[in-house]
């Protein structure tokens, strides 16, 4: 079936640094990814809308000068968490949905887990 | 906000049939009920998904009411590999799925 990568699984950063986690669809291009944040113990929370050769779509109450996300080729998105602080230490998880923004099989990758000293 | 409501919580034995209820009165007509599920500190996994027929892979089994507002998903013979947060899903305008808090679920062995 589709596979959804992510790298790096794990990441530890300093306060005030930033970090960058990039989301890969393996054997299918995909225009649109999402991407999600979960905390521990909470459901998943959208984040933005990633849209290949355009600007990101933000959910309310999301920064989107503090997360960077740019969808530069068919395969790949990346989110770029700026300077960022012990609470933005998550699990932040990427989709793309085959065939399309309404392809009905949606594919998560493994998710990353951002801890912020 | 997620159009479906679920129970927080369930148990099943191993081996039995685990069957999580769904509630979703106010999606549209046309709009399908997904269902994923999310093993501990991994990405959610689809299962399956439906309009109004009642389906079934070789995953599990999603059972549709007639008036489209509830569905369960049947796990037929749950296993252990199965213990697992079941999202049970529709998307919003934007094609975009909403999470709720979907419901914990327990094998005993």
């Amino acid at each position: 079936g589709a596979v959804v990568s992510q790298h790096p699984s794990r990441v530890i950063c300093k306060s005030g640094t930033s970090v960058k986690i990039e989301c890969r669809s393996l054997d299918f291009q995909a225009t649109t990814m999402f991407w999600y944040r979960q905390f521990p113990k909470q459901s998943l929370m959208l984040m933005a809308t990633s849209n290949e050769g355009s600007k990101a779509t933000y959910e309310q109450g999301v920064e989107k000068d503090k997360f960077l996300i740019n969808h530069a080729s068919l395969t790949l998105s990346t989110l770029t968490v700026t300077s960022a602080h012990p609470e933005d230490s998550s699990f932040y998880i990427c989709s793309a949905p085959k065939g399309g923004a309404s392809g009905h099989e949606q594919y998560f990758g493994p998710g990353t887990r951002l801890t912020v000293t | 906000d997620a159009k479906t409501t679920q129970p927080p919580s369930m148990d099943c034995a191993e081996g039995r049939a685990a069957n999580l209820p769904c509630n979703h009165s106010t999606i549209s007509g046309n709009e399908y009920v997904y269902w994923y599920r999310q093993i501990h500190s991994q990405g959610p996994q689809y299962i399956i998904h439906g309009l109004k027929n009642n389906e079934t892979n070789e995953m599990a089994s999603l059972i549709i009411t007639e008036d489209r507002k509830s569905s369960t998903l049947i796990l037929p013979h749950a296993t252990l590999r199965d213990t697992a947060v079941y999202y049970c899903l529709s998307r919003d305008r934007d094609d975009k799925i909403i999470f709720g808090k979907g419901t914990r679920l327990h094998i005993l062995p």
